[in-house]
């Protein structure tokens, strides 16, 4: 199992580009996660999946988009990029509730710089 | 709302010695989940020890145990014999019920970490 990966792992943008960061999981997990980790803060959680088909907002969701149109993955859009979401990226997954524990499972990263 | 405070930004602690790493948190949820994940300087999170509102006994994971104190809103990770593998950023997260369609999601919330650095 390669577990959660995501491409790519380092990205520099211009601001007003735009591009894609693809989640993918092998564990056939329903929830995914998009966070975003800035420098002396934890992360936040930008958007949500509990599902194919579903999304939804997070903490921090402006200037993003996200779709899940297969199960096992889940795109972060930034249509126009800004300095301001120069940030490191994080997917997780995890199973639906079955009890009261189950920990999200990240993947290693993104580190996207815009200039 | 949730909120998890880290209010240490670096932890110094010697080789083989023990340290705690404290978190406070606060939320109206009935039921919450604590958590505590290692972020080395590679970058990745790295679970390691999970606490449930409603356990009975505080958890532990071979050198790690958390110190569940409920009634004062604490889960602070304890890190018996240190290694010099240990130094990293450590985070406390929250995990409680929020509902989206009928179906529980367990959004997480992070504290602001506290780095430790463990010396020889």
């Amino acid at each position: 199992n390669a577990g959660v990966t995501q491409t790519p792992k380092f990205r520099v943008l211009k601001t007003g580009q735009s591009m894609t960061l693809l989640c993918a999981q092998d564990m056939n997990h329903e929830y995914m996660y998009w966070y975003r980790q800035d420098p002396g803060m934890g992360l936040r959680l930008i958007h949500y999946s509990v599902g194919e088909g579903t999304t939804a907002k997070g903490e921090v969701p402006d200037g993003y988009n996200v779709s899940r149109l297969k199960k096992q993955n889940f795109l972060l859009g930034l249509e126009s990029a800004a300095p301001s979401q120069t940030s490191v990226y994080f997917c997780a997954s995890r199973p639906r509730d079955r009890g009261s524990y189950n920990e999200q499972f990240f993947g290693p990263g993104t580190r996207l710089t815009v200039l | 709302a949730q909120k998890i405070t880290q209010t240490q930004p670096g932890m110094f602690v010697q080789e083989k010695e023990a340290v705690t790493l404290d978190c406070t948190y606060d939320t109206s949820d009935p039921s919450y989940g604590l958590f505590w994940y290692k972020q080395p300087s590679s970058g990745e999170m790295i679970f390691l020890i999970y606490q449930g509102s409603y356990d009975q006994q505080n958890a532990t994971e071979g050198r790690y145990s958390l110190n569940f104190q409920k009634a004062r809103k604490s889960a602070n990770l304890v890190i018996s014999a240190s290694q010099l593998g240990d130094s990293a950023m450590y985070f406390c997260a929250m995990r409680g019920i929020s509902m989206l369609g009928g179906t529980s999601y367990g959004k997480l919330t992070f504290g602001q970490g506290t780095i430790l650095t463990v010396h020889p």
